[in-house]
C-alpha cells in the first residue's frame, strides 16, 4: 500500500506568514508524529497523535506551532507567523499501534525555507 | 532526557570494508532503534534491538546494545556505494524516540 505522504515537498515563505503543513498517513496506523529538522541535525520531536488526540504536545517550541489530525487520518502542522529559524525539513511519520514501541514510517518530508 | 549520540559524526570508508557506528544514550531504555536517512529526506527503520537483547543480525547489519554501558552498535559488512547516507539511532522509553545527529557514511566505490 501507499507509504506515508507529505504536501508540499517544499514551501517557501516569507517571515510573518503562516505556513500549513500536512501529513497522511498509511492507511490503518493509529499513531501519528511530527518532527523537526534542521540542516546537519537530527530529528526534533514535536508531537505525537493517539487516533486525534495528542497525548504528548511537549516537543512544540512555542505557541506558534499547533498541530490536528483528523480521526486516524490527515494531520496538519500550522507555524504561525513564521521566523527564520523555522526553517528546516518537517518530518511525520506514523505507526501502527498507540505505543512507542514500534517501527514508525516516514514521509518524505516538507523542506519550509523562511526568508 | 534519553538521547542517543551517535560516534562517529562523519565515517568515509571504501567500499567492501566494514563500518561501525556508535551510540550512546543516558537513561534506561525499552528498546533502541536504528535509522538511514538518504539525502536530508525521510528516514527508513533498519533494526530494533530490546533491551534484553544483546546481539541482533539483520542482512549485512549486525547491531549490538550494551545496557550496562548505554552503549550500541551498527555494523555494516562488506559496504556497498548505495549504503551511503546518515545513520541515526533513536532510543525508545516512556517517552516519543529521542534520535541523535547522526553518523554521515560515505562509501567509496
Amino acid at each position: 500500500g501507499a507509504g506515508v505522504s507529505q504536501s508540499p515537498s517544499n514551501k517557501v515563505t516569507e517571515k510573518g506568514k503562516d505556513v500549513e503543513l500536512r501529513c497522511d498517513p498509511i492507511s490503518g496506523h493509529t499513531a501519528l508524529y511530527w518532527y523537526r529538522q534542521r540542516l546537519g541535525q537530527g530529528l526534533e520531536f514535536l508531537i505525537y497523535f493517539q487516533g486525534n488526540s495528542a497525548p504528548d504536545k511537549s516537543g512544540l517550541p512555542s505557541d506558534r506551532f499547533s498541530a490536528e489530525r483528523t480521526g486516524e487520518s490527515v494531520s496538519t502542522l500550522t507555524i504561525q507567523r513564521t521566523q527564520q529559524e523555522d526553517s528546516a525539513v518537517y518530518l511525520c511519520a506514523s505507526s501502527l499501534a498507540g505505543t512507542y514501541t514500534n517501527e514508525q514510517f516516514f514521509g518524505p518530508g516538507t523542506r519550509l525555507t523562511v526568508l | 532526557s534519553q538521547q542517543g549520540e551517535e560516534d562517529p559524526q562523519a565515517l568515509s570508508i571504501q567500499e567492501g570494508e566494514n563500518a561501525t557506528m556508535n551510540c550512546s544514550y543516558k537513561t534506561s531504555i525499552n528498546n533502541l532503534q536504528w535509522y538511514r536517512q538518504n539525502s536530508g529526506r525521510g528516514l527508513v527503520h533498519l533494526i530494533l534491538i530490546r533491551s534484553n537483547e544483546r546481539e541482533k543480525h539483520s542482512g549485512r547489519l549486525r547491531v549490538t546494545l550494551d545496557t550496562s554501558k548505554k552503549s550500541s552498535s551498527l555494523l555494516i559488512t562488506a559496504s556497498r556505494a548505495a549504503d551511503t547516507a546518515s545513520y541515526f539511532c533513536a532510543t525508545e522509553g516512556n517517552t516519543p524516540l529521542v534520535f541523535g545527529k547522526g553518523t554521515r557514511l560515505s562509501v567509496i566505490a
